[in-house]
């Protein structure tokens, strides 16, 4: 069946680092594609979102890419801070499946000082 | 915040209890979704709801019975619970328009034991 994943579960990285988390989807009719931010105890939290007719989007300090010909979705975090320790998803929306996310595992994000 | 509060946040119940999850949403979104997160495992979607009919059900158990009576509240009724149904239930909700991004309450941390 069609998936979205995460290619590392964790990632652990120095307060000031650049992080970089990766996700692969596998269905090409994907056409719109949202990172979300989980901090433990709460709800995921939307960081950014790209459209399939984009490879790429920056918002403060976060920067999304995309490439459809390999099928593979990054989020770029610049300067991490140790608040940006959290779980990381990517979601997929299929545009003609309805009106669900489908979402990838998460890569949890370790930042220490 | 997000706007979408559930209650409660934290629930422990037995096989044979029956007990309900609450979501409240204060955005004027039309569509309203349950979740399922386990550990180690991408979020499930379990139903969806738009202007307050059902449009889908992920082959979720009977044992879970959603409920929508108006566009600010979704129930997800429990009964009959197993072990493995111990897991955090997100609600989220969608706005109409062109964005797909969806805002997640807080979950809610359900024990079955």
């Amino acid at each position: 069946g069609e998936s979205v994943g995460l290619h590392l579960p964790t990632l652990s990285v120095q307060e000031g680092d650049n992080s970089i988390i990766n996700c692969a989807y596998s269905n090409s009719a994907s056409d719109y594609f949202i990172w979300y931010k989980q901090e433990s105890g709460k709800g995921p939290q939307f960081i950014i979102d790209i459209r399939s007719n984009m490879d790429k989007r920056q918002g403060q300090r976060v920067t999304v890419l995309l490439n459809k010909t390999v099928k593979h979705l990054s989020l770029q975090i610049a300067a991490t801070q140790p608040g940006d320790s959290a779980v990381y998803f990517c979601a997929e929306f299929i545009n003609q499946a309805g009106t669900a996310l489908i979402f990838g595992k998460g890569t949890t994000l370790s930042v220490s000082s | 915040e997000t706007g979408v509060t559930q209650t409660p946040r934290h629930l422990v119940m037995g096989m044979t209890n029956k007990k309900s999850l609450k979501c409240e949403q204060h955005l004027g979104h039309n569509a309203m979704y349950w979740y399922k997160q386990s550990a180690k495992k991408p979020l499930e979607l379990m139903f969806v709801y738009n202007f307050k009919e059902q449009t889908e059900n992920n082959s979720v158990p009977s044992r879970f019975s959603p409920e929508c009576p108006n566009s600010s509240h979704l129930f997800l009724h429990l009964h009959t619970l197993q072990p493995e149904d111990s897991a955090l239930y997100l609600c989220a909700t969608r706005g109409a328009g062109g964005s797909n991004e969806q805002f997640f309450g807080p979950g809610t941390r359900l024990t079955v034991l």
